[in-house]
């Protein structure tokens, strides 16, 4: 079983919609969860961070975490042509030396 | 966020031949890491750079193949020895930001894409 598990996409949404990613982690002692963005050809961009169950807004961005049914999503309000990227899922797991395990990435186009 | 600045940022190489990659750092910090992407992959976490001490190296990662230095808490080298066109991908130098190791935020160099011949 893969440690972090994400939709495969490719994730298709008009201008202007809501997109919506979800991320699934299989170590219930997960402590810290991040979202990145990648362009294409470019290296991962941190754009959320979220520690405590609930949401956590920045912006257009909005991550919500459950612990207890270990997910944790991102939603991407209004979008934007510039919001089409790759959206990489992170977790840091607790006792584990710090280390980020990454899931597979969702990538979203925004069609314009 | 510390600037990170990688070279080189990309480079084809022949089979054989090995290639050291730089990790520079505007500011001082604790934990650096070191991964690979392969294409149309997600990250895999190469090793920790440790300061002064040999580098932390995850499962199916050994330091014959991928020796690492960090000699200082600004700067890393990665090198990929004895390349294979497997070892065509991005490596990607990064740093922890946060006041306690262990709780803070991933950040990334630009990367260096690497096509070995």
């Amino acid at each position: 079983q893969k440690e972090v598990e994400q939709n495969s996409g490719p994730l298709s949404v008009p201008e202007g919609a809501i997109a919506s990613l979800n991320c699934t982690y299989s170590d219930r002692g997960s402590q810290s969860f991040f979202w990145y963005r990648q362009y294409s050809g470019k290296s991962p961009e941190l754009i959320m961070f979220i520690y405590s169950n609930g949401d956590k807004e920045d912006g257009r961005f909005t991550a919500q975490l459950n612990k207890a049914s270990q997910y944790v999503s991102l939603l991407i309000r209004d979008s934007q042509p510039s919001d089409s990227a790759t959206y990489l899922c992170a977790v840091r797991h607790r006792g584990n030396d710090y280390k980020l395990s990454f899931g597979a990435g969702t990538t979203v186009t925004v069609r314009a | 966020s510390a600037v990170i600045s990688q070279k080189p940022s990309r480079d084809i190489c022949q089979r054989g031949t090995s290639l050291t990659i730089q990790c520079q750092v505007d500011s001082q910090v604790t934990m650096m890491f070191w991964y690979r992407q392969q294409p149309g992959q997600s990250l895999t976490l190469i090793a920790t750079a440790n300061q002064g001490s040999e580098a932390t190296y995850e499962s199916g990662f050994v330091i014959d193949k991928f020796p690492i230095s960090r000699p200082n808490l600004t700067f890393s080298t990665l090198t990929v020895s004895n390349m294979s066109p497997e070892d065509s991908s991005i490596y990607l130098c990064s740093v922890e930001e946060g006041l306690i190791p262990g709780f803070g935020e991933l950040f990334f160099g630009e990367g260096s894409r690497l096509t070995v011949l």
